[in-house]
């Protein structure tokens, strides 16, 4: 099973609709973060979470929301989807335990957006 | 503008040889790095890294170079293996944090 699950894989909806990916970790990990890819752009971070009651904002976080249910949950909301946000999102963990600890990805939710 | 810059978008090498992918980078705080490797459908894994009190770090057939005055690193594949066909992203953190930049990412390609 993998370490860090992202559901649904692949989404197709509608303008103006709201959407929710979820994203589920076994590692342990006390840091959750999301990240959308667009071609030549890399990842860019959405929003990270270093604990359960903690909500930063990152690079690109206007139209997106976040939730961190508990250690191990960690939600992105699309309130009002726009055509813009068609992209291939991630999830990613890391332990804050100790210093430079890479991060692990799930294997992303491919969001299309009419 | 991007902090992080991988100026090649693809990079096609025969098996055997090596593979070398460049990043660069702009912000003088970064002072870690990292490669992470893509295969289509999967999510990025984490291949390698170097902090920046060295400038070379070896795992196998993989080497990344470091070389801070230029603001440049660079990996190296060797010998180069058809399974290494991926997409290559090049990341880089300041202050031992976890919060990383990532690099637009190098196609590599390698024929048999």
């Amino acid at each position: 099973d993998a370490d860090v699950t992202q559901t649904p894989r692949n989404r197709i909806t509608k303008t103006g609709k709201r959407i929710m990916l979820e994203c589920s970790q076994t590692k342990g990990h006390d840091r959750m973060y999301w990240y959308r890819q667009d071609p030549g752009l890399g990842l860019r971070l959405i929003y990270y979470s270093f604990d359960v009651k903690d909500i930063n904002k990152g690079e690109i976080s206007d139209g997106y929301s976040v939730s961190r249910q508990a250690q191990a949950k960690f939600s992105l909301s699309l309130e009002s989807a726009i055509p813009n946000q068609t992209a291939l999102y991630f999830c990613a963990t890391s332990d804050g335990q100790g210093l430079n600890q890479p991060q692990h990805f799930g294997d992303g939710t491919r969001l299309s957006i009419l | 503008d991007q902090q992080v810059k991988q100026n090649s978008p693809s990079l096609s090498v025969q098996e055997g040889r090596i593979s070398i992918l460049n990043c660069d980078y702009t912000n003088s705080m970064f002072d870690y790095f990292l490669w992470y490797k893509k295969y289509p459908a999967e999510g990025p894994t984490f291949l390698i890294s170097i902090s920046s009190i060295k400038d070379k770090n070896e795992d196998g057939r993989f080497t990344v170079f470091l070389n801070k005055s230029a603001k440049h690193l660079s990996l190296h594949i060797v010998p180069s293996q058809p399974g290494d066909s991926a997409v290559y992203f090049c990341a880089a953190s300041a202050y031992a944090g976890n919060m990383l930049t990532f690099g637009g990412g190098t196609r590599l390609m390698v024929k048999p």
